[in-house]
């Protein structure tokens, strides 16, 4: 296992278009969370994961994103009709929770997605 | 509310010289604290946790209930400590949130 992969690195869009992003967790990992970085910030909490239920979104998420976990494995962060305001570096990590103990999360190279 | 505040933007000393990057936080109960750090052209990792109590590439952390307060430390900086730090608090619900970095340079 090489780590957590985000596919893919660059995403250049027009404004109203929709998007997907790919995240694939360490194997073994039961927790999956995706954050938004944009410059001079630190990672931003957006929504994470336990196995294929989503346990907690942040308020910050309006309703053109969403995120899923079909089978407990890879997840998928779509954003509809994206705004320039969007643009922004999109992590995703993932961790092995262990008795509600919250674990280092192993973090993937990002997408930086650019909406004109 | 769980915020994580990072003082310094930019910090830099010379080589073999103590740094401290400050971190403090405010969480109602008993907070996971952790440091992360960025090299250049690197994905984010971890430093290092409190819970570990460890000592991570001559960095430690100890955390502070009464001040709030999760500062990193090294005695002599080194050339290759040049990178981004992030200070991280994970709650027990499981949302984790990250203080905006700083910055550290250490010159020869």
């Amino acid at each position: 296992d090489t780590g957590v992969s985000q596919d893919p690195r660059h995403k250049i869009t027009k404004r109203g278009q929709n998007v997907t992003f790919r995240c694939d967790p360490i194997s073994e990992h039961n927790r999956l969370y995706w954050y938004r970085q944009t410059l001079g910030q630190g990672p931003e909490f957006l929504t994470y994961f336990q196995n294929e239920a989503q346990l907690e979104k942040s308020r910050l998420l309006s309703d053109r994103f969403s995120a899923e976990r079909p089978k407990g494995s890879f997840s998928t962060l779509e954003i509809q009709r994206t705004e320039q305001g969007d643009s922004a570096m999109y992590l995703c990590a993932s961790s092995l929770d262990r008795q509600g103990i919250a674990d280092t999360q192993y973090f993937g190279p990002g997408t930086r997605l650019t909406v004109l | 509310a769980q915020r994580v505040t990072q003082p310094e933007k930019l910090l830099s000393v010379f080589k073999g010289a103590p740094v401290e990057l400050k971190c403090n936080y405010s969480y109602s109960g008993s907070p996971e604290l952790f440091w992360y750090v960025q090299y250049s052209r690197q994905r984010l990792q971890l430093l290092l946790r409190h819970i570990s109590r460890e000592s991570i590439k001559g960095f430690t952390a100890d955390l502070n209930k009464g001040e709030t307060s999760f500062h990193l430390k090294k005695p002599f900086a080194q050339e290759e400590d040049s990178a981004m730090y992030y200070c991280a608090l994970s709650g027990r619900a499981g949302k984790s949130t990250f203080g905006d970095g700083t910055t550290l340079t250490v010159k020869p």
